[in-house]
């Protein structure tokens, strides 16, 4: 089944480490995005490529970075993990291209940070 | 600038009984709507989704919205509710100029059996 798939599900880094989390998909959607989830909270856009071009939200911490090598996987970086980053982050994708306006989410990955 | 407004934070209901959740939107051109639920635990899934047409439109486990374009809304309907149905549900407008979902606050639904 084509998807989008997240890894880890699970995540608990340090105060300040670095961590990546992943995201891949077979749809073959041009379009990939992350959101940040806070508990009871709405889908926070952080940043999303459109092909390879990148469109960052303009209240996005320069903490966060993104990746995408290729059209199925994106990469979403911490460069430096506080407290307040713990959050579970979804992964997205959608192709306004062929009339796909909508967006199928990943599992999500739930981070921890210690 | 687009934005989604759900009226209804926390509804408690019982089984059986029936369910319209509020979504208004404000964006001036064509847009595309949808309702995600995320059920306890889990990953947001399509509800469903209004382009155009007929402005009823169905989607899964009995679901309906109506798009009311005088009103700027599209409401989310559902007859008879079950206790699966407990789950926090997402309106969102999709504005082409901006390839990007926004999305309403929420609207967490708690169904007692």
């Amino acid at each position: 089944d084509a998807m989008v798939i997240q890894n880890p599900r699970y995540q608990v880094t340090q105060f300040g480490k670095p961590v990546t989390l992943s995201c891949s998909q077979t749809l073959n959607h041009n379009v990939m995005y992350w959101y940040q989830q806070k508990s009871s909270q709405a889908p926070k856009l952080l940043f999303h490529y459109y092909d390879k071009d990148f469109n960052n939200e303009a209240d996005t911490p320069d903490n966060f970075q993104s990746r995408r090598p290729n059209t199925s996987f994106c990469f979403l970086d911490i460069r430096s993990p506080g407290l307040g980053d713990a959050a579970m982050y979804l992964c997205a994708t959608s192709s306004p291209r062929t009339g796909t306006y909508e967006q199928y989410f990943g599992p999500g990955t739930r981070l921890t940070v210690t | 600038a687009q934005s989604v407004s759900q009226h209804n934070h926390h509804v408690i209901l019982s089984e059986a009984a029936s369910l319209e959740l509020g979504c208004n939107y404000s964006y001036g051109g064509t847009v595309n709507l949808f309702w995600y639920v995320q059920y306890p635990g889990q990953h947001l899934q399509l509800l469903l989704k209004y382009f155009s047409g007929d402005p009823l439109v169905k989607g899964i486990k009995g679901f309906e919205a109506e798009f009311i374009k005088s009103k700027f809304s599209f409401n989310l309907r559902k007859p008879s509710v079950q206790w699966s149905d407990t789950a926090e549900y997402f309106c969102a407008v999709y504005g082409g100029a901006t390839n990007k979902l926004i999305f309403g606050t929420g609207t967490l639904l708690a169904v007692q059996p």
